[in-house]
């Protein structure tokens, strides 16, 4: 399998447009989760969901930040207004089952100028 | 709210040495912990993951331990290699909400040769 995959992998953009984030998890993990890293929070959960559907998304910083599955093999987050403090890492993980090990994908570096 | 710490933030050793990385947190009751690899400009590989009920992990020259009642947990890496640079983050996933990881802000190893 070729493991998680994120596109873009770096995305520069200019503040008040809109970025889109991708993921495609592993197949036939059912459980999917959106996390951001900054060097002052460290890594942070942003919303998680269980075949398909999204469970826990208190981590989502403001309604500026939006995430959906519309099957199990795709995802997105999408940042509308994007603003400088969004500027981080943001990872995609997948799972096979909801407490087992975490697979990370390479990460989405975005900077909002 | 489970806070998670890393000691030391940094570290440089020199090859071969054996090494010691630690990891603390708030609240004991947790379903599991895990330990992370982070390369620059990647994400996570799960190098360990150790049950609440288990005292230690070990895989190859790591070595992972688990003490829940003080809330700590040691990475010990034997004979390192300038290959084991990296940044190593400690994960705890919280028994009420079986999904949840809580990361600490990792420690940046270098093993000089």
């Amino acid at each position: 399998d070729a493991g998680v995959i994120q596109s873009p992998r770096h995305e520069v953009t200019e503040m008040g447009q809109e970025v889109t984030l991708r993921c495609k998890p592993i197949s036939g993990h059912n459980s999917l989760f959106w996390y951001r890293q900054t060097m002052m929070r460290g890594l942070e959960l942003l919303i998680y969901f269980n075949n398909n559907v999204p469970i826990d998304d208190s981590g989502m910083p403001e309604d500026r930040f939006s995430a959906k599955m519309p099957n199990a093999s795709f995802s997105t987050l999408k940042i509308q207004p994007s603003e400088p403090r969004d500027s981080a890492v943001y990872f995609c993980a997948s799972s096979p089952g909801v407490v087992e090990t975490q697979y990370f994908g390479p990460g989405t570096r975005l900077l909002v100028l | 709210k489970q806070e998670v710490t890393q000691i030391p933030a940094a570290l440089s050793v020199p090859e071969g040495e054996n090494l010691v990385l630690n990891c603390s947190f708030t609240d004991s009751a947790i379903y599991n912990l895990q330990w992370f690899r982070q390369d620059p400009g990647k994400g996570l590989t799960s190098l360990l993951l150790i049950q609440s009920s288990q005292r230690e992990q070990t895989s190859g020259r790591l070595n992972a331990s688990l003490d829940k009642s003080s809330g700590r947990s040691t990475l010990y890496i034997a004979a390192s290699q300038p290959g084991d640079s990296a940044t190593y983050l400690c994960a705890v996933r919280r028994s009420n909400s079986g999904y949840a990881l809580n990361f600490g802000k990792g420690t940046s190893l270098l093993v000089t040769p």
